[in-house]
């Protein structure tokens, strides 16, 4: 069965650095989508993304949050300046089309921000 | 603004017992889902549930959804060790996501 696969597993890195995060979604979908959760919390909305554009976003998603599909493939996202505060598991998710799917989820990454 | 509650947060109970797992939102709309997730690992996909007085079930576990009530249910039925995880409802979904409940952690003692 076709999965979402999520690169690193885990990346560590320090306040103040960029770090992205890469995903790739089965291949005939077509709605992406970020989430993040906080160990031991829940499962926050951050980002859909379709047509090579930003559907929606919470309020997580602000200026150092951004999103890309640079080549049709990947769907990439980018934390510019890290903080303590960003530690949390990324998952990406994506579904074949908008109505009566359930969001198929990558393992996640889990990031580390020390 | 889109409310899930779930309830219990925390679960432990034996093998071979019963228990029912709740979901309450707070407006209405289409679609509830259930996953499961099981620690340090992904969210997998149980249940859609796109309708009122829809009844699914897998195995020991059977989902219903109340639109009227804003309530969904996970029963659990004759529990066994192996369905020791954390359940989540979510609801919403398109272009919006999905808003999670806080999850239900489940422990099936021996």
């Amino acid at each position: 069965e076709p999965e979402v696969t999520q690169t690193p597993s885990h990346q560590v890195t320090q306040m103040g650095q960029e770090v992205i995060l890469r995903c790739v979604p089965i291949s005939n979908h077509l709605y992406f989508y970020w989430y993040r959760q906080i160990l031991g919390q829940k499962v926050e909305f951050l980002v859909s993304f379709y047509n090579n554009e930003i559907s929606e976003k919470s309020e997580i998603f602000d200026d150092q949050f951004s999103v890309e599909r640079p080549d049709g493939s990947n769907f990439t996202l980018k934390i510019r300046s890290t903080k303590l505060e960003d530690s949390a598991m990324y998952f990406c998710a994506s579904i074949p089309g908008l109505y009566n799917s359930p969001l198929h989820f990558g393992n996640g990454t889990r990031l580390t921000v020390t | 603004e889109l409310k899930v509650e779930q309830n219990p947060l925390f679960l432990s109970m034996q093998e071979g017992k019963n228990y029912t797992i709740y979901c309450n939102y707070s407006t209405t709309s289409d679609r509830l889902y259930w996953y499961r997730q099981d620690p340090g690992k992904s969210l997998e996909s149980l249940f859609v549930l796109l309708s009122n007085g829809a009844v699914k079930q897998e195995g020991r576990l059977m989902a219903s959804l109340d639109t009227k009530a804003r309530l969904s249910t996970l029963h659990i039925t004759a529990a066994v060790h192996d369905l020791s995880a954390t359940y989540f409802c979510a609801r919403g979904g398109g272009a919006d996501g999905l808003t999670f409940g806080k999850g239900t952690h489940l422990i099936i003692q021996p």
